[in-house]
């Protein structure tokens, strides 16, 4: 079964600074994974996802990941932040052939960038 | 582009009261799903569904139903409220084969129960 695990809980970084979002996850077939950013009182979004190919992948806002499939990891990284990327980021991974297309969520991580 | 409409944003209720989340989207997509959010435990399943007529149960089901009667709707019904069902609640959509697609959620609703 197909599970996610997002390192830290919360992650506080000054404005202008870089930043890592650490997601590792376990599955035992192919798998897709998702970033997901979620604004105050408000649903999720999509930031990026890796279905194949290139293991860089580049989503909106400024934000990239890696897939690492010998490390099972999918780290989420900006170079610069901003006041206004606070928010909640969750990783998901979807497994190939799962019955219903269950999109498995980890616990998520609150990124607070201060001034 | 209305995306995935629930109702209500915001409810209250009462231990044992029993009520019904509502979800809808515009966008034909096959997958609907519902989750709830708790502080710290991320998004869990609740149930979903990969078609209308078909439902099937995630990883916390009890103390919740679903039917799918349209592609459009996919109601969430709590049958006697526990405090234990306070929560945030969001249903999200999904197209195609689902695995390899975005999910699309709505606002959420705020369930408190007292």
């Amino acid at each position: 079964a197909q599970s996610v695990t997002q390192l830290d809980s919360q992650v506080p970084v000054f404005e202008e600074a870089p930043v890592e979002l650490r997601c590792n996850y376990s599955s035992s077939v192919s798998v897709y994974l998702f970033w997901y950013v979620q604004y105050p009182n408000q649903g999720l979004q999509l930031l990026l996802k890796y279905l194949s190919g290139s293991t860089l992948v580049k989503g909106i806002n400024g934000f990239e990941a890696e897939f690492n499939k010998s490390q099972t990891s999918f780290h989420l990284r900006k170079p610069s932040v901003h006041i206004s990327d606070t928010a909640e980021y969750f990783c998901a991974v979807s497994e190939e052939g799962a019955s219903g297309s269950r999109l498995t969520f980890g616990e998520g991580t609150q990124l607070t960038v201060n001034p | 582009n209305a995306g995935v409409t629930q109702t209500p944003k915001f409810q209250v209720l009462k231990t044992g009261q029993s009520m019904t989340l509502q979800c809808a989207q515009d966008m034909n997509h096959e997958y609907m799903s519902w989750y709830r959010q708790d502080p710290g435990m991320g998004l869990r399943l609740i149930h979903y569904s990969v078609g209308a007529g078909i439902t099937d149960q995630g990883e916390v089901p009890n103390g919740y139903n679903v039917s799918r009667s349209t592609t459009e709707d996919f109601p969430l019904r709590l049958l006697s409220a526990a405090p234990s069902q306070t929560s945030v609640y969001f249903c999200a959509s999904r197209d195609g084969q689902g695995y390899y697609a975005e999910a699309f959620f709505g606002q959420g609703t705020r369930l408190t129960v007292v």
